[in-house]
């Protein structure tokens, strides 16, 4: 059974501050996406990650994956409030494209403070 | 566009009753996919459907059933509900390896 873990769960930061969210998963795949979901709200999509090594960037969001570590990465740089939601990492293992079957992590609620 | 459409947004049931939750999407999308949403945890998938004409299980199906009338529309079925299914349901469609498209959700009370 695939397991997908975030960490931290929960993550209060200051104006200004880099961190990194991180989701390990327990078998193999290189497809992984990150999402968004602001309260009360829908989830809207971040980054599609397809193969090993790689990484995308929007605006003071970078996330990055390794197949190898079944690990990625979600750095924010310089954090705003407008940043503060909920982050969701979301592994994809099956075969066919248009097929995809995704687990999702339970999420990173994030809060950006003054 | 309006992309992912879900109706009801809201419903409360009782324990026993049935509802139809229905979603349509207007990507020409392929495959579609429902969720649910428990507080404090991640999505996980009900049902899906890679193309017209098929479905398949996901991780939590029991007690659901779906049908994809139509490339446009995937509906959920309750047939008998139970407070055990309250939660959020999201709809989702995509067009195959890329991001799924997600509606504005149902939350649904079972009472």
């Amino acid at each position: 059974e695939l397991k997908v873990e975030q960490n931290p769960l929960f993550l209060s930061m200051q104006e200004g501050k880099n961190y990194t969210i991180y989701c390990n998963y327990s078998t193999t795949s290189d497809r992984l996406y990150w999402y968004r979901q602001d309260p009360g709200k829908s989830l809207e999509s971040l980054f599609v990650l397809l193969s090993n090594g790689a990484v995308k960037q929007e605006g003071r969001l970078m996330a990055s994956l390794d197949t190898k570590a079944r690990l990625s990465t979600l750095h924010i740089t310089a954090a705003v409030h407008d940043l503060s939601a909920t982050y969701f990492c979301a592994v994809d293992i099956s075969l066919n494209f248009g097929n995809e079957k995704l687990t999702f992590g339970t999420g990173t609620r994030l809060t950006i403070i003054p | 566009n309006a992309g992912v459409t879900q109706t009801p947004k809201f419903q409360v049931l009782k324990t026993g009753q049935s509802m139809t939750l229905q979603c349509a999407q207007d990507m020409n999308h392929n495959s579609m996919y429902w969720y649910r949403q428990d507080p404090g945890m991640g999505l996980r998938l009900i049902y899906y459907s890679a193309s017209e004409g098929t479905t398949d299980k996901g991780e939590v199906p029991n007690g659901y059933n779906v049908s994809r009338l139509n490339k446009r529309e995937f509906s959920l079925r309750l047939e008998s509900a139970a407070p055990s299914q309250t939660s959020v349901y999201f709809c989702a469609s995509s067009s195959g390896a890329t991001r799924q498209y997600f509606g504005p959700g149902t939350r649904l009370t079972v009472t």
